[in-house]
């Protein structure tokens, strides 16, 4: 099992969808993830932290599942400017360094 | 505040030369990580280096590769005697500690002709 691991899309949905992608990961002692946005031939930017609780921000919610090693994140009420690939990410050797899913491809149209 | 500062944006290098690529990290973080792009996939973790320290290695390609983050200065990492293969976006990431605040630079593309 690869560790992290994502269905690379691409998931095309219309402006105001809901729209929800899914990663696992093979490391179970994992505490923390996180999501990451990138846009094309751009840098990497945090989108949100993954723990226990889960998380939301505005129209973001993340969502954590240990007992079957999978992340999620949901998007609600789609926009345009949230066309980009979403990246699932995991700790690697001793949490400071991250191993990174090859990422979620969101095309939102009008 | 600059964020992470990452040069040359762009670098062509023929087989054989050698390709230096810097990167300054923001300022107050003293924690720089080096990743590369391949076309088509994901981020993959090379290097962790604290100032005058190597501390994680274990993604690096055994030869050729190699990191430094001197006192002072940026951290470099270079690339001897290049090979098409090694074309990709390389990014370099800062912390001021662990993986919770990584802000990443917008990455040096290399193409090796």
């Amino acid at each position: 099992r690869k560790e992290v691991e994502q269905d690379p899309g691409p998931f095309n949905v219309p402006e105001g969808a809901t729209v929800a992608f899914n990663c696992t990961y093979s490391n179970s002692a994992s505490q923390s993830f996180f999501w990451y946005r990138q846009d094309c031939r751009k840098e990497p930017k945090l989108l949100m932290s993954v723990y226990s609780s889960g998380n939301e921000d505005g129209r973001f919610t993340a969502q954590l599942n240990r007992a079957s090693q999978y992340i999620s994140l949901l998007i609600r009420d789609s926009k345009l400017s949230d066309s980009a690939t979403y990246l699932c990410v995991a700790p690697h050797s001793g949490y400071s360094t991250l191993t990174f899913g090859k990422g979620t491809m969101l095309l939102v149209s009008p | 505040n600059a964020g992470v500062m990452q040069n040359p944006r762009h670098l062509v290098r023929r087989r054989g030369q050698e390709a230096r690529l810097r990167c300054s990290p923001m300022k107050g973080h003293s924690h720089v990580y080096w990743y590369r792009q391949l076309p088509e996939e994901g981020l993959k973790f090379m290097v962790y280096l604290q100032k005058e320290n190597i501390i994680d290695e274990s993604g690096m390609p055994k030869e050729r590769f190699s990191a430094e983050f001197p006192k002072e200065g940026p951290s470099i990492l270079r690339i001897q005697q290049v090979v098409r293969g090694d074309s990709a976006a390389y990014f370099c990431a800062s912390s001021e500690q662990g993986a919770d605040g990584y802000t990443f630079g917008s990455g040096t593309r290399l193409t090796v002709v």
